[in-house]
């Protein structure tokens, strides 16, 4: 079974806007890994928070991690075109939700 | 750095037949991983394999499938008989280390696998 669960399963928003999406789970981890898939590629990692940690910046990433609420989000500032892609969040790394898909309208 | 390599990209069968996948990781990563993503789903592990020895497979469907890695380096994914149900992709991935201990995990290309 997956242990994460991205919300929403699709967003659709104009370029330049913010993208917020969540993953909850269910059972304690050591971290929580965010990654990226364009269509039809691998996935690439993105960011990495551990569960000491509540915030991580990477670039025009943002990820909270809530461990009382097994709860992480991952926030996109001022999106561009080539962000449109599957977003994924994985427990230690390795179960992983199915995913949000977004896509940047130019 | 070379990345994940992965072979072949595509294949098709039908049900009942077998198939190989091949997978050589980044040089010097103990830890390599298999997956299956069904479209529109996200991955879902098979097999982990620290060096040559195998972690965890408790997703595997061992009736069917088989994976070993023999010198703890490139690792096959064997699928027989194939039923219609194993059409996905196949991800290989290797980790220097565990990522529960916080390392990056990183992706080959993937095979795609079609059972009709």
């Amino acid at each position: 079974s997956q242990q994460g669960e991205e919300d929403p399963q699709a967003l659709s928003i104009q370029e330049g806007e913010n993208a917020t999406m969540n993953c909850s789970y269910k059972t304690s981890i050591n971290n929580l890994q965010w990654y990226r898939q364009n269509s039809g590629r691998g996935l690439v990692h993105l960011i990495l928070i551990r569960s000491n940690e509540r915030e991580k910046h990477s670039g025009r990433l943002r990820v909270t991690l809530d461990t009382s609420k097994k709860s992480s989000s991952l926030l996109i500032t001022a999106s561009r075109a080539a962000d449109t892609a599957s977003y994924f969040c994985a427990t230690d790394g390795i179960t992983f939700g199915k995913g949000t898909h977004l896509i940047i309208q130019p | 750095e070379a990345g994940v390599a992965q072979s072949p990209r595509y294949k098709i069968i039908e049900k009942r037949q077998s198939v190989a996948f091949w997978c050589n990781p980044i040089s010097g990563h103990a830890t390599l991983y298999w997956y299956q993503q069904i479209l529109g789903q996200g991955p879902k592990l098979l097999i982990q394999f620290q060096n040559n020895g195998v972690v965890d497979d408790s997703q595997l469907p061992k009736d069917r499938f088989s994976a070993e890695r023999l010198k703890g380096v490139d690792s096959t994914l064997k699928i027989q008989p194939a039923k219609l149900e194993d059409s996905a992709v196949y991800l290989c991935a290797s980790s220097s280390r565990p990522t529960y201990s916080g390392n990056t995990i990183y992706f080959g290309e993937g095979s795609w696998l079609t059972v009709v």
